[in-house]
């Protein structure tokens, strides 16, 4: 049964431009959170996705965008790239309101230069 | 605004001891989820609290969990050097058909020495 899966695993990335990451959930969950781990950090709640539709979003600004597809797999995207958006981005799935936990992908390192 | 606090941030310990890490939480939660993670790694899951008074244990872990004073603990026995790692406590509110989300504490970094 495969778990979470994240792609890519690492990306560098130039200020100002834009990126895409990607989740495929757990088989059987059906939706999707994303959550920045920076550096020594804990992670912090971005958006999750349930049904294609954001349900909750974290303090985060417009430049981070998400979406869901009918298979449930989701992307994340960030545009006009800061030096601070360098992280790890986590993925995590689990069932609507979360009912058998949460199962989190190995993320995306990614760094801004 | 739910806050999560994590003490001690840093804990240096000798192998055989034992100690007790706290999670403090601001607000009424829905459960409550202890994780491990290993430098560069992602989160694995160690305990998921559901009510009050509850206690998992797991070979050297124990979690607790007191929503009476918004406060769980993870205690470690006779630390090994294999339990080095960051520890992060996470607090889940659950909004009926608008989701959830897991707040995270600052985390714990776990050092055993021989």
């Amino acid at each position: 049964d495969a778990g979470v899966t994240q792609s890519p695993t690492h990306l560098i990335k130039t200020r100002g431009q834009q990126v895409t990451l990607r989740c495929s959930p757990k088989s059987g969950h059906d939706t999707v959170s994303w959550y920045q781990q920076a550096l020594g950090q804990g992670p912090q709640f971005i958006f999750q996705y349930y049904e294609e539709e954001e349900r909750q979003r974290g303090n985060f600004p417009d430049r981070f965008s998400g979406h869901q597809y009918p298979n449930y797999s989701s992307e994340l995207n960030v545009n006009a790239l800061l030096l601070g958006d360098s992280a790890l981005y986590l993925c995590a799935s689990s069932l609507v309101a979360a009912r058998s936990g949460y199962t989190f992908g190995s993320g995306t390192r990614l760094t801004v230069v | 605004e739910l806050k999560v606090e994590q003490n001690p941030l840093f804990l240096s310990m000798q192998e055989g001891k034992n100690y007790t890490i706290y999670c403090n939480y601001s607000t009424t939660s829905d459960r409550l989820y202890w994780y491990r993670q290993d430098p560069g790694k992602s989160l694995e899951s160690l305990f998921v609290l559901l009510s009050n008074g509850a206690v998992k244990q797991e070979g050297r872990l124990m979690a607790s969990l007191d929503t009476k004073a918004r406060l769980s603990t993870l205690h470690i026995t006779a630390a090994v050097h294999d339990l080095s790692a960051t520890y992060f406590c996470a607090v889940d509110i659950i909004s009926g058909t608008s989701g959830s989300r897991l707040t995270f504490g600052e985390g714990t970094q776990l050092t055993v020495n021989p």
